[in-house]
């Protein structure tokens, strides 16, 4: 069955700390990629997507994630965080061509100020 | 402003109570999704309609009857329910069920059943 596993489930970091959280899916076919974000009290939304060409993408407020196929990785990463960075965090995958988007358990980050 | 909403905010019912959930969304997209979305649990998705048809459902118990009039609404009408059912309620849209398009999310229904 297709799956998305999300590495850690709570991630506590110092302000202007490196992020990287991890996104290992199962599907034997090609893929198109999503994180999505809940800050606190806000709904889910888009923070960045892959569907082709260059691996690493870049979304907004700086954050960007790296597809690596053979790994069935799709990693999220920001060089420096903030305080207002503190959220949920969403790994999803759709196989092309279909529309069932499988989403992972989610990451809850908190940023110390 | 997401612009998917989604009433009421907030549910509590009791095991026998019949109510619905209402989702509206004015982006002018041709799909809705209903996703289930319960504590250190990965998102479900429960229903999907494309163009106002069921196009999946994803082995969703019958207590949890959806109901899409035309693109721009979607209900879940809820009736038995167990305390397990307990979750938040999200719904979504897309520009179109295909994999292209991202999904856009109202703030959900927070449903307690007592």
């Amino acid at each position: 069955a297709q799956s998305v596993s999300q590495h850690n489930h709570h991630v506590i970091l110092s302000e202007a700390a490196s992020l990287e959280l991890g996104c290992n899916y199962s599907y034997g076919g090609t893929v198109n990629l999503f994180w999505y974000v809940q800050y606190p009290g806000q709904h889910l939304q888009l923070l960045l997507k892959y569907f082709s060409g260059d691996p690493l993408v870049k979304g907004i407020k700086g954050f960007e994630a790296e597809f690596i196929k053979s790994k069935f990785s799709f990693n999220l990463r920001k060089p420096s965080v903030q305080w207002s960075d503190t959220a949920e965090y969403f790994c999803a995958v759709t196989p092309t061509g279909g529309f069932k988007t499988i989403f992972g358990a989610g990451t809850r980050l908190f940023v110390k100020a | 402003e997401t612009g998917v909403t989604q009433t009421p905010r907030h549910l509590v019912m009791g095991m026998t109570n019949k109510k619905s959930l209402k989702c509206e969304q004015h982006l002018g997209h041709n799909a809705m999704y209903w996703y289930k979305q319960s504590a250190k649990k990965p998102l479900e998705l429960m229903f999907v309609y494309n163009f106002k048809e069921q196009t999946e459902n994803n082995s969703v118990p019958s207590r949890f009857s959806p109901e899409c009039p035309n693109s721009s609404h979607l209900f879940l009408h809820l009736h038995t329910l167990q305390p397990e059912d307990s979750a938040l309620y999200l719904c979504a849209s897309s520009q179109e069920t295909d994999d292209n398009s991202p999904l856009h999310f109202g703030n959900g229904t927070r449903l307690t059943v007592t």
